[in-house]
């Protein structure tokens, strides 16, 4: 089956600092990637969509100088949070999609971010 | 604006009791229904979808709507299904999911 890689799976930076996630379909080309954002005991709440070498389309009130995605390549796809604060504490989930007409979206493990 | 609830944050049953999990929904247009579900431990994965009106792990689920609805059912509960499950709809793409705040289903034995 279709497997979705993250990296790190966690981890910890001080505030301030900019932090990198990689999103990697395994074994499939995505031509889309979702990035999603859940607080503790709350839902996943997508932040932007990206489709492979265009910009990312972001969901209303999530800044997008803050968090800057690029899906340079059909299977990477990478979230850079910058300039981190401890509210940007959260567990960050991509998921990809390998476009026509599946709508399946297969999601990675989800990398926790702790900013202290 | 979209939205999605379902209303049971927790639901318990007991093995081999039939088990709804209710969703409802507020989406423009005429959107595509999914139901995720993510077991212990593991990452969300698709349960099933309304286009494909198949049957997973036993659980089918109805979209109604009239009533903007896509409740999840199984007549007969495994302890296996114990999970959380989320309900999603998107829009005709695929694309702009909006996910409910999930149900946790506990299956006792």
């Amino acid at each position: 089956g279709a497997v979705v890689s993250q990296h790190p799976s966690r981890v910890i930076c001080k505030s301030g600092t900019s932090v990198k996630i990689e999103c990697r379909s395994l074994d499939f080309q995505a031509t889309t990637m979702f990035w999603y954002r859940q607080f503790p005991k709350q839902s996943l709440m997508l932040m932007a969509t990206s489709n492979e070498g265009s910009k990312a389309t972001y969901e209303q009130g999530v800044e997008k100088d803050k968090f800057l995605i690029n899906h340079a390549s059909l299977t990477l796809s990478t979230l850079t949070v910058t300039s981190a604060h401890p509210e940007d504490s959260s567990f960050y989930i991509c998921s990809a999609r390998s476009g026509g007409y599946s709508y399946e979206q297969y999601f990675g493990p989800g990398t926790r971010l702790t900013v202290t | 604006a979209q939205r999605v609830t379902q209303p049971e944050k927790l639901l318990s049953v007991f093995k081999g009791a039939p088990v709804e999990l209710k969703c409802n929904y507020s989406y423009s247009g005429s959107p595509e229904l999914f139901w995720y579900v993510q077991y212990s431990r593991q990452r969300l994965q698709l349960l099933l979808r309304h286009i494909s009106r198949e049957s997973i792990k036993g659980f089918t689920a109805d979209l109604n709507k009239g009533e903007t609805s896509f409740h999840l059912k199984k007549p007969f509960a495994q302890e296996e299904d114990s999970a959380m499950y989320y309900c999603a709809p998107a829009d005709n793409y695929g694309q702009n999911f909006v996910f409910g705040p999930g149900t946790r289903l506990s299956v006792l034995p």
